[in-house]
């Protein structure tokens, strides 16, 4: 049975980065690796997405593994307003989400 | 504004009382989506749907109904809900499913609770 596993949680410090892991040892070839976050009493909010290369964005850079059995968000400088859920999914003809990782910014 | 708007936002129902939630998105997206949030199990995907008259079964599409006669609307239909279904449910669309342009936008959730 095909998982996406995160940490539970993690803490940064405010203006730190931030890598959160996501595993997903078994993810199809044609899967792409979706990111969202989610913000109290919001719908998930995307963030990035990448297939094989690394990806950055406005919001955030994503490093892909070369075997793609794991993928690594990079917020590279947290703000307080970065405080939410963020879930790691695979993307084929369906949306599959991990667990979710609660990211606590301490100012 | 492109967005995806839910209705009701928030519903209390009895068992067995049909329902249905409206989804609508503006942004001509050909997939939609329907999922479920719950507390422990975190968000599934009940039904989706490719195109306009295309839908297929996501994890849990037990005791959910949803048709897509037009691009932009996706309702989800309870037609005897169960307090099973009480939950937080998302709409959300893209604009395919495959390829580079498949990022979901969802909608702000509509909660059920099934008495």
């Amino acid at each position: 049975d095909a998982k996406t596993t995160q940490p539970n949680s993690m803490e940064s410090n405010e203006e730190e980065p931030v890598h959160l892991p996501c595993n997903h040892s078994t993810i199809s070839g044609t899967d792409y690796i979706h990111w969202y976050r989610q913000l109290p009493s919001q719908g998930p909010e995307y963030v990035i997405h990448g297939l094989t290369s690394n990806v950055n964005n406005r919001m955030a850079s994503l490093a892909i593994a070369e075997d793609r059995k794991s993928s690594t968000l990079i917020l590279h400088r947290a703000t307080l307003r970065d405080a939410a859920v963020y879930y790691c999914s695979r993307r084929g003809n369906m949306l599959t989400f991990g667990g979710g990782t609660r990211l606590m910014v301490k100012p | 504004e492109a967005q995806v708007t839910q209705n009701p936002r928030y519903l209390i129902t009895v068992t067995g009382k049909k329902l249905t939630v409206t989804c609508s998105q503006n942004m001509n997206h050909e997939y939609m989506s329907w999922y479920r949030q719950d507390p422990g199990l975190g968000l599934r995907q009940i039904y989706y749907s490719m195109n306009v008259e295309v839908t297929d079964k996501g994890d849990v599409p037990e005791g959910y109904k949803v048709s897509r006669k037009e691009k932009r609307n996706f309702p989800l239909i309870l037609e005897s809900p169960s307090p099973n279904q009480t939950s937080l449910y998302f709409c959300a669309s893209s604009l395919s499913a495959s390829g580079d342009y498949n990022e979901q936008f969802f909608g702000p959730g509509t909660r059920l609770t099934v008495l």
